[in-house]
């Protein structure tokens, strides 16, 4: 079936440093991919997405590849701000499955001043 | 609307009561889920509607779990005689026809506590 890996966490970070969080997947078929942030206290927003392999999706300052040979679309960003602590989610959904999504379990980074 | 609304935001039961939990999507989006994220799961696909199609409710944990969208908009979500493992923030999230990825837009969700 179906399923999302992500790094756990806690990620904590100090203010302008390099973020990577791990995400790896199994799917049948050709899956859709999404990065999710719920900051404290917020609802779950999408923050980027990509639909097909090699696509790379980006929304303030992150980004992320799709990458069909190592099944994985970690996202980065180069340079945290204290405003980008909040839970990150993973995600996929595949056509053949009414694009329900599945989850990884969500990392929470902390980015210090 | 402007985005999906839930009601209520909050909703403090006993348990063996029933409650009922209100979404209503963005207007014009066909496709509506629900998911439910607690602590011990993560986040759980719940049931979808896609228009006048029948409802997937692979995802619903028992049957004391159900939903129904009248009019292709507004959505239901019933627990009749909650547990305390039914609490949890129940998400709704609609999604637009001819959206490319199928990106789903997420309302602030209900927070349900059984005591």
């Amino acid at each position: 079936g179906n399923s999302v890996t992500q790094m756990e966490g806690p990620v904590t970070l100090s203010e302008e440093a390099f973020l990577t969080i791990n995400c790896t997947y199994t799917a049948t078929g050709y899956p859709s991919l999404f990065w999710y942030v719920q900051y404290p206290g917020e609802g779950l927003q999408l923050l980027l997405k990509a639909t097909k392999a090699d696509d790379k999706g980006s929304n303030k300052g992150f980004e992320a590849t799709y990458r069909k040979e190592t099944t994985s679309f970690h996202l980065e960003k180069g340079s945290v701000q204290v405003s980008d602590s909040a839970v990150y989610f993973c995600a996929l959904s595949t056509a053949g499955n009414n694009r329900k999504l599945i989850w990884g379990l969500g990392t929470s980074l902390a980015v210090n001043p | 609307g402007a985005g999906v609304s839930q009601s209520p935001s909050n909703k403090v039961t006993e348990k063996g009561k029933d409650v009922e939990l209100r979404c209503d999507p963005i207007s014009g989006h066909t496709a509506l889920y629900w998911y439910r994220q607690s602590l011990g799961q993560g986040l759980e696909f719940l049931i979808y509607f896609q228009g006048n199609s029948a409802p997937d409710k692979s995802g619903l944990p028992s049957d004391r779990f159900s939903a129904e969208r009248t009019g292709g908009s507004v959505s239901t979500l019933t627990i009749q005689r909650t547990q305390q493992e039914d609490s949890a923030v129940y998400l709704c999230a609609s999604r637009g026809p001819g959206t490319q990825g199928g990106e789903q837009y997420f309302g602030p969700g209900t927070r349900l506590t059984v005591t």
